[in-house]
């Protein structure tokens, strides 16, 4: 069945050192997808998009990258800090059926940054 | 520039009991939609909105109902309280009707316990 999901439910670094969080995704029409950060207690922040006619685009200190072959989406943050300590969620949108883009979550990798 | 803002933030219910979730948005979106988030889970969809006036149902509707009067509000209701519904509950908005092809504001959530 269709689904996105994450390979790690944790991952823990060290303060400066690079994160990568990382999702696949099984819907080959999948065409926009979006990282959200969420710290306890608050909401899904947004963080970065990316469409499917890219294989990359960065922000300020992350990096997203898209791989449509094997149906992979990473997340890389730069000299991690420990205000990125949160739980991070891929979602992905595209045509299912008759179903127009809705976002679809993964279920989220939990991201401790040590000091 | 308040963006989402969901009332109450917490709340505790007893089986069989009704209640309104509250979710307004001041960014004048089309799209709005209700999450709802359990431990280990990503977000799954209840109900979205396209527009005032049209709603339609998402992967869980089911205990649940909303409305669309206005463009701003966007509040869900409870029909009778289950146990089953205890989670944490969010209210997202987009300036895309689709609701898949541009970032989803939300915001911070009720968090809901049905006794």
């Amino acid at each position: 069945g269709e689904s996105v999901g994450l390979h790690l439910p944790t991952l823990s670094v060290q303060e400066g050192d690079n994160s990568i969080i990382n999702c696949a995704y099984s819907n080959s029409a999948s065409d926009y997808f979006i990282w959200y950060k969420q710290e306890s207690g608050k909401g899904p922040q947004f963080i970065i998009d990316i469409r499917s006619n890219m294989d990359k685009r960065q922000g300020q200190r992350v990096t997203v990258l898209l791989n449509k072959t094997v149906k992979h989406l990473s997340l890389q943050i730069a000299a991690t800090q420990p205000g990125d300590s949160a739980v991070y969620f891929c979602a992905e949108s595209g045509i299912r059926g008759s179903t127009l883009g809705r976002l679809y979550f993964g279920r989220g990798t939990q991201l401790t940054v040590w000091p | 520039n308040a963006g989402v803002t969901q009332t109450p933030k917490f709340q505790v219910l007893k089986t069989g009991q009704s209640m309104t979730l509250q979710c307004a948005q001041d960014m004048n979106h089309e799209y709005m939609s209700w999450y709802r988030q359990d431990p280990g889970m990503g977000l799954r969809l209840i109900h979205y909105s396209v527009g005032a006036g049209i709603t339609d149902q998402g992967e869980v509707p089911n205990g649940y109902n909303v409305s669309r009067s206005t463009t701003e509000d966007f509040p869900l209701r409870l029909l009778s309280a289950a146990p089953s519904q205890t989670s944490v509950y969010f209210c997202a908005s987009s300036p895309d009707r689709v609701g898949g092809n541009q970032p989803q504001h939300f915001g911070d959530g009720t968090r809901l316990s049905i006794l």
